[in-house]
């Protein structure tokens, strides 16, 4: 069975804070490994998607990587803006289905 | 393009009661599915399809019914309300299994 798990639960950064978030994911062969955005009273908003360890991807402040246990969501001088609740999912190569994780809830304050 | 839509945004439900919740897609994608998101559990997939005409279970189906009559359209519905389906509910799409999926906006579901 799929495992996927997000920490820490919740961070509080100070604006221009950098830091990382983790996803830890059990499968038995990936397929793809995505990072959604979902802020208060909305749907999931697609960021990322990873596929094979080594890969990398970067969109404004936000950089995903990939390893073979792990993927690191890292926000650079974070603002108020990226205040949002950031969720990794992963796809096997035998499911049908998007496995979540619990997310990570990050404030950063001005 | 639209994305994918959901109706209603919210719904109130007596026990026992049925309803369909709408999800739409204008993507021409191939796979949609439903998810419900409760505090402390996570987004859990219910049901999905791969197809027109191809519907399967996912984690959670008990009391919950689909049908993909077309590539665009994917309902859900409750058959007899329960307070423990009181939820938020996202319908998402994606061109293939195993491809990034796009979610509505969901639907917030009160069963009393």
């Amino acid at each position: 069975e799929d495992q996927v798990t997000q920490s820490p639960e919740a961070l509080r950064l100070q604006e221009g804070e950098s830091s990382s978030l983790n996803c830890s994911y059990t499968v038995s062969g990936l397929r793809g490994l995505f990072w959604y955005r979902q802020d208060p009273g909305k749907g999931p908003e697609f960021l990322f998607t990873l596929y094979s360890a080594g890969e990398e991807k970067e969109k404004e402040r936000l950089k995903a990587t990939l390893t073979k246990k792990e993927s690191f969501l890292h926000i650079t001088a974070p603002k108020p803006e990226d205040s949002a609740t950031y969720l990794c999912a992963v796809w096997d190569n035998a499911g049908n289905m998007l496995t979540f994780g619990g997310g990570t809830r990050l404030m950063v304050k001005p | 393009n639209a994305g994918v839509t959901q109706t209603p945004k919210f719904q109130v439900l007596k026990t026992g009661q049925s309803m369909t919740l709408q999800c739409a897609q204008d993507m021409n994608h191939e796979y949609m599915s439903w998810y419900r998101q409760d505090p402390g559990m996570g987004l859990r997939l219910i049901h999905y399809s791969v197809g027109a005409g191809i519907t399967d279970q996912g984690e959670v189906p008990n009391g919950y019914n689909v049908s993909r009559s077309t590539t665009e359209d994917f309902p859900l519905r409750l058959l007899s309300a329960a307070p423990s389906q009181t939820s938020v509910y996202f319908c998402a799409s994606g061109r293939d299994r195993g491809r990034e999926q796009y979610f509505g906006p969901g639907t917030r579901l009160t069963v009393t």
